[in-house]
């Protein structure tokens, strides 16, 4: 069974410091996996995505990822932070291989960025 | 704006009481998924429907159900309401499953659920 683990429920940065959110994975086969953002108050919206093409991926807001299978990892980065940043990040894997199906959420991790 | 729409935004009602939550997916996408997150459980998936069938299943209580209607949208009914029952419930929809692999979710705003 495919899970993902997230190893930080809180990350805390300044304004213009680079970001990184930690994720693990656990999978019997390449997964398909994802980073989704929660603004307070608003759904989720898919930030990137890989499924097994190129394993540094870019996403939108100048946000990216990089899949590493020796070390079953998907850590989100972003060079510099900006205040709009500050929301709740997933980690997701989906049980499909190639697919959206099923999507397993990690824990969330809380970004907040200070001035 | 997904472009998918859940109704009501916030419900509150009592204990052992049953509620519908109601979501319109993107135009022209077939399948609905609908989540629950919870502070203790996290993001959950419940169950998929693709174009009017129950297509996958995760953690769905037996006092839950759900359906797709002829014209794509879907409820969540939720019966004999406990405390453990409040939430955010999520619905998601994407464009028509290809094979195994569904293409991409978007999400609506969420129903908060409140059981007093």
């Amino acid at each position: 069974a495919q899970s993902v683990t997230q190893l930080d429920s809180h990350v805390s940065v300044s304004e213009g410091t680079p970001v990184l959110l930690r994720c693990n994975y656990s999978s019997s086969y390449s997964p398909s996996l994802f980073w989704y953002v929660q603004h307070p108050n608003k759904g989720l919206q898919l930030l990137l995505k890989y499924t097994s093409a190129a394993t540094l991926v870019k996403g939108i807001n100048g946000f990216e990822a990089e899949f590493k299978k020796s070390e079953t990892s998907f850590h989100l980065t972003k060079p510099s932070a900006h205040m709009s940043d500050a929301a709740e990040y997933f980690c997701v894997v989906s049980e499909v291989p190639g697919g959206y199906n099923k999507l397993i959420f990690g824990a969330g991790t809380r970004l907040a960025v200070h001035p | 704006d997904s472009g998918v729409t859940q109704t009501p935004k916030h419900l509150i009602t009592a204990t052992g009481q049953r509620v519908t939550l109601r979501c319109s997916p993107r135009s022209g996408d077939l399948s609905v998924y609908w989540y629950q997150q919870s502070l203790d459980q996290g993001l959950q998936f419940l169950i998929q429907y693709y174009n009017g069938e129950e297509r996958a299943k995760g953690n769905i209580l037996e006092r839950f159900s759900a359906q797709q209607f002829p014209d794509l949208h879907s409820e969540l009914n939720l019966s004999s309401l406990e405390l453990g029952d409040s939430a955010l419930y999520f619905c998601a929809s994407s464009a028509q499953v290809t094979g195994l692999a569904a293409n991409e979710q978007f999400f609506g705003p969420g129903t908060r659920l409140t059981v007093l």
